[in-house]
């Protein structure tokens, strides 16, 4: 069951374009929505989070927007660089309960391709 | 400041084989938790522990396991190795028990089973 749908698998955009990565989620008890950037070869960084009190977070270049009735977020990069080119992954945890598992569920990720 | 580190980057084993992984959090983070990555896929939560004790398990078979130490640092042991359980190994680590929130990941341990 997958609890996170990501689209596109792939995105090419021109720089200085907008980038935009959608992300679905299944889980009403989810509260926490990340955004994670991977380069090849190395580990997701997280890259900017929301949750579900705020409708829009904005750090830079990059924003999430939420819609907490459609259960769906989004990740906007604006004016788009070459050195963005990466896979980008949505992901979801539901609030800590004090004793049981707490965990990241991610989608399956969007190549973004920044083209000069 | 250091980030997460993890040990060894490349692995190579073979079926049936035994294998450890490790990871050091970053220092003052107290919960290590630990996901598998399949090419061209998102990662997938396998543990997470916090003050030594696990506090969470995903659905891997009983062949994955994984220990916390004084220090906080972690392993990850896989048992009878499969095929399929070729991927990226990752750590991550946070501050609290509340691992979902900021979890910083390391760079990981690539593993090769043939």
């Amino acid at each position: 069951q997958q609890q996170v749908k990501q689209s596109p698998q792939s995105l090419i955009v021109q720089k200085g374009g907008i980038s935009i990565i959608n992300c679905a989620y299944e889980n009403t008890a989810f509260d926490y929505f990340p955004w994670y950037q991977q380069f090849p070869g190395k580990g997701p960084a997280l890259l900017i989070a929301i949750r579900p009190d705020v409708s829009e977070k904005k750090e830079g270049r990059f924003t999430i927007s939420f819609n907490k009735s459609a259960k769906q977020f989004s990740l906007h990069i604006m004016d788009s660089q070459p050195g963005d080119s990466a896979t980008y992954f949505c992901a979801a945890s539901p609030p800590y309960s004090g004793a049981g598992s707490y965990q990241l569920t991610f989608g399956k990720g969007t190549k973004l391709s920044v083209i000069p | 400041d250091a980030g997460v580190t993890q040990s060894p980057t490349h692995l190579i084993k073979t079926r049936g084989q035994h294998v450890t992984l490790r990871c050091s959090p970053i220092s003052g983070h107290k919960s290590v938790s630990w996901y598998q990555q399949v090419l061209g896929q998102g990662p997938q939560f396998i543990f997470q522990y916090y003050e030594k004790e696990e506090r969470g398990r995903g659905n891997f078979p009983d062949r994955f396991s994984a220990r916390q130490f004084p220090n906080y640092s972690s392993e990850l042991n896989v048992n009878a190795l499969l095929l399929g359980d070729s991927a990226l190994y990752l750590c991550a680590s946070s501050p609290t028990a509340t691992g979902g929130y900021e979890q910083y990941f390391g760079p990981g341990t690539r593993l090769t089973v043939t």
